[in-house]
């Protein structure tokens, strides 16, 4: 059946390191891809999104990396900073209303 | 101000009691949408409005209904609460897809419910 799920659920990264946030998704069907930021207290927050016809895309600190190959979706975060901390969900849909979502992943920053 | 308001944030509510849930927008959406969050898990859908006259069942509809108001009102009820509607509740919305198929939701600031 259909799933988006992550590899880890929590991450720990240094200030000023780069992060690498994982998702894998099963829908060979879906053809669009989200990231969003959760942070506490607050609604999903649209973070960076790629189309299936794309491999990469940048937004500002931010790259999204989409493998249609091995159905794999990550998310860069250049230079993490302390307002990075956050869960980190990605999400798909197939070009309709409907959009699954992975459990996410909670991003720690050391200061 | 935020696009996206519901109300109340937190709530506190005995099992068999009815609960409603209410979000807002301003952003002009058709499409308004209610999830729920557990620990561990992803959101999931419980209803969906695409416009004022039409109301769809998601995912996990049982024990939940909803009124679109108006365009810019989604309300969440639970007519008889149980502890395992514990959870907590977000409202969405997104752009008609006349406009682009590919739409990003917007999210209200949650609602924290617990029924005792």
């Amino acid at each position: 059946g259909e799933s988006v799920g992550l590899h880890l659920p929590t991450l720990s990264v240094q200030e000023g390191d780069n992060s690498i946030i994982n998702c894998a998704y099963s829908n060979s069907a879906s053809d669009y891809f989200i990231w969003y930021k959760q942070e506490s207290g607050k609604g999903p927050q649209f973070i960076i999104d790629i189309r299936s016809n794309m491999d990469k895309r940048q937004g500002q600190r931010v790259t999204v990396l989409l493998n249609k190959t091995v159905k794999h979706l990550s998310l860069q975060i250049a230079a993490t900073q302390p307002g990075d901390s956050a869960v980190y969900f990605c999400a798909e849909n197939t070009g309709g209303f409907k959009t699954i979502f992975g459990a996410g992943t909670r991003l720690f920053v050391k200061a | 101000d935020a696009d996206v308001t519901q109300t109340p944030r937190n709530r506190i509510t005995k099992t068999g009691k009815r609960i409603m849930l209410e979000c807002s927008q301003t952003k002009g959406h058709d499409r308004m949408y209610w999830y729920r969050q557990d620990p561990g898990l992803g959101l999931r859908l419980i209803y969906y409005s695409f416009d004022v006259k039409d109301i769809n069942k998601g995912e996990i509809s049982d024990g939940y209904s909803v009124s679109r108001q108006a365009q810019a009102k989604f309300s969440l009820s639970l007519e008889s609460a149980i502890p395992n509607q514990t959870a907590l509740y977000f409202c969405a919305t997104s752009d008609s897809p006349e406009r682009g198929p590919y739409n990003e939701q917007f999210f209200g600031p949650g609602t924290r419910l617990t029924v005792l």
